[in-house]
């Protein structure tokens, strides 16, 4: 069964930071860019970030560059999104998702049901 | 990187078909043909409905179709049953190398 799932997230306070992860299954990972998508609660979807099949080319919204970094680890089948200085901005449902093809820029494929990032002091 | 434009809300009877707009810019929608159209309902992850502004995923109905025109592009739902009764969303790629989602169309079947 192809399958996304995050984990990772939790209540952190303004300023802090937080390691997501979402683990890959039942398709080739190291074929396909993968992305960040996130929902705040009540609104609109959000693209966050994403990068290539060989995580040699990346992309940030505006609203997290410098703050957030992603990455990922093909071996493991695995997807990362580092995120430093959070703001209460940030409260959201964050879903991983694959991209059709190698390029983060393709359509999203695949999503995981996400985990939620909550920042209040 | 500001949204793209949808209308807030569309609705139809069953059988009918609806229109959903997604306006963008020549730096996103009007200059690539990376736009794709999703469905979420509530509690749930979206689903690809569209890709490449008019290709249909494995599985997806072929009462869902896509099209643009210019710096528009549009989702159209043919046949409308309940079960299309969700949030629609909109994304194109970017000339700054990013992707944008547009603000969301909530679909009611009367």
């Amino acid at each position: 069964e192809v399958q996304l799932v995050e984990s990772g997230g939790g209540v952190v306070r303004p300023g802090g930071s937080l390691r997501l992860s979402c683990a890959a299954s039942g398709f080739t990972f190291d074929d396909y860019g993968m992305s960040w998508v996130r929902q705040a609660p009540g609104k609109g979807l959000e693209w966050v970030s994403g990068i290539n099949w060989n995580g040699g080319s990346t992309g940030y919204a505006d609203s997290v560059k410098g703050r957030f970094t992603i990455s990922r680890d093909n071996a493991k089948n695995s997807l990362y999104l580092q995120m430093n200085s959070l703001r209460a901005e940030d409260t959201a449902l964050y879903h991983c998702a694959s991209n059709r093809g190698g390029s983060p820029w393709n359509a999203f494929d695949i999503w995981g049901q996400g985990t939620m990032v909550t920042v209040s002091s | 990187q500001s949204a793209l434009t949808q209308p807030a809300s569309v609705s139809g009877s069953p059988g009918q078909s609806i229109t959903i707009s997604c306006t963008g810019t020549s730096s996103d929608v009007g200059g690539y043909n990376y736009v794709s159209w999703y469905q979420q309902h509530p509690g749930k992850a979206p689903k690809l409905m569209i890709y490449d502004v008019s290709n249909r995923p494995s599985g997806v109905s072929n009462r869902f179709s896509g099209s643009k025109s210019g710096n528009t592009a549009s989702l159209t739902i043919s046949g409308l049953q309940a079960e299309d009764e969700a949030d629609y969303y909109c994304s194109s790629y970017t000339s700054s190398s990013t992707n944008v989602f547009g603000t969301g169309t909530k679909v009611t079947v009367l």
